[in-house]
């Protein structure tokens, strides 16, 4: 069975542009969430979503949004770049509420 | 509002040594718990999760989690530790608040393993 799939796995980007990441859930997972790992702030989530609906959202700006389409796949996109949004950014998917959470291997983001 | 704490930010241990990683977590009903593991340039990995029942869960590569509610802890522990160990090692308490479904996860425990 073939794991959460992340693309690309590098992305190197300047200030004040857009980029979009794209996340393919484990097959029959239905529910996808998005995290953003730095070394001062950790992991922090970003959001969540499940049968194309936003379920919840973590503190990040309205720069930062997603989308999630009818075979789950998920992107988010993240406008006007900015220096401190340097991370990687992880996917992960789950069966359902309370079930395990599956990551994929990320997408690392540098801004210049 | 749903936190983890790891006290140990980095902990060296011998190889063969036995291992064990502390979390305390905070949350205002019974929650779901996960270790999982992370080596440089990956992802995040699964060890081990406690839902409901047996307070001692067992998971992959030889490690057990131990589930006190009156403590709010859930160590890991290893009995002998590999050098293959070595990696960063992340508890997460999970909610399903209204209808959604996070992870909050500690700040992250490293292991280096000295052979």
């Amino acid at each position: 069975k073939a794991g959460v799939t992340q693309t690309p796995r590098y992305l190197i980007k300047t200030r004040g542009q857009q980029v979009t990441l794209s996340c393919s859930p484990i097959s029959g997972h239905r529910s996808v969430s998005w995290y953003q790992q730095t070394p001062g702030q950790g992991l922090q989530f970003l959001f969540e979503y499940f049968s194309e609906t936003q379920r919840n959202k973590g503190n990040f700006p309205g720069r930062f949004s997603g989308r999630q389409f009818s075979n789950s796949r998920s992107e988010m996109n993240v406008s006007t770049l900015e220096l401190g949004d340097s991370a990687l950014y992880l996917c992960a998917s789950s069966l359902a509420v309370g079930q395990p959470q599956h990551f994929g291997d990320g997408t690392r983001l540098s801004i210049l | 509002a749903q936190s983890v704490t790891q006290p140990d930010i980095h902990i060296t241990v011998s190889e063969g040594a036995s291992l064990e990683l502390r979390c305390n977590y905070s949350y205002g009903a019974t929650p779901y718990l996960f270790w999982y593991v992370q080596s440089p340039g990956q992802g995040l990995q699964l060890l081990l999760k406690y839902f409901s029942g047996d307070t001692l869960v067992q998971g992959i590569k030889g490690f057990e989690a131990e589930f006190k509610r009156s403590q709010s802890s859930f160590n890991l522990r290893k009995p002998s530790v590999h050098w293959s160990d070595a990696a960063e090692y992340f508890c997460a308490v999970g909610g399903s608040g209204a209808g959604s479904y996070q992870l909050t996860f500690g700040k992250g425990t490293k292991l280096s393993v000295i052979p």
